[in-house]
């Protein structure tokens, strides 16, 4: 079956740092990929998505390029800041099957100190 | 702005009390699911309704239930509810619409079991 293999945390960086989270999974079909952020007392908020290979999602100055041969979705940052400090959970949904159940990775914690 | 509401944010229950968590959503999505979410972890599908169709989980207890009175509603009910059922639940939508098949998540439910 589907699954989704993430960086296990926590990751603690200063600010300003370079973030990297990396991210693979294994789907038949052609999945679309995921990373979805999750505030302390929050829901899951969608991050960036890519639909097809080569896409690059990007928000908030984060970015994660979908890499068919590599099967990676790895999420960057150029410069985290404090308001960053969040769990981070890549996921894909196998949209060639015939259901549209998200399959997650088990999350990251990341702590930006000031 | 559309969004997914979940209420109430914060519930408090006696164990074994029938409890009752709602959503809503004004995004007009035909798909919707419930998950639990324990410490951080990644979230765990419970059921899921494609339009009036419910899906369940093969690993979700009886205890859980769900009603889907029309497009815009879905209720989460705990029969009885016991101590290992204190969680975050969340509520997602989804369209088979779109591209991506992307999942809009509301802010959850806090499930506290006294």
């Amino acid at each position: 079956g589907d699954s989704v293999t993430q960086m296990e945390g926590p990751v603690t960086l200063s600010e300003e740092a370079f973030l990297t989270i990396n991210c693979t999974y294994t789907a038949t079909g052609y999945p679309s990929l995921f990373w979805y952020v999750q505030y302390p007392g929050e829901g899951l908020q969608l991050l960036l998505k890519a639909t097809k290979a080569d896409d690059k999602g990007s928000n908030k100055g984060f970015e994660a390029t979908y890499r068919k041969e590599t099967t990676s979705f790895h999420l960057e940052k150029g410069s985290v800041q404090v308001s960053d400090s969040a769990v981070y959970f890549c996921a894909l949904v196998n949209s060639g099957g015939s259901n549209y159940k998200l399959t997650f990775g088990k999350g990251t914690l990341l702590t930006v100190n000031p | 702005d559309a969004m997914v509401i979940q209420n109430p944010r914060y519930q408090v229950t006696q164990f074994g009390k029938p409890v009752t968590l709602s959503c809503s959503q004004t995004l007009n999505h035909n798909v919707m699911y419930w998950y639990q979410q324990k410490s951080s972890q990644a979230p765990k599908l419970l059921f899921h309704y494609y339009d009036k169709d419910f899906n369940n989980e093969a690993d979700t207890p009886d205890n859980f239930q769900s009603r889907r009175p029309n497009t815009s509603f879905c209720f989460l009910d705990i029969r009885s509810p016991g101590l290992g059922d204190a969680a975050m639940y969340l509520c997602a939508t989804s369209s088979d619409r779109g591209s991506g098949y992307e999942q809009y998540f509301g802010p959850g439910t806090r499930l506290t079991v006294t």
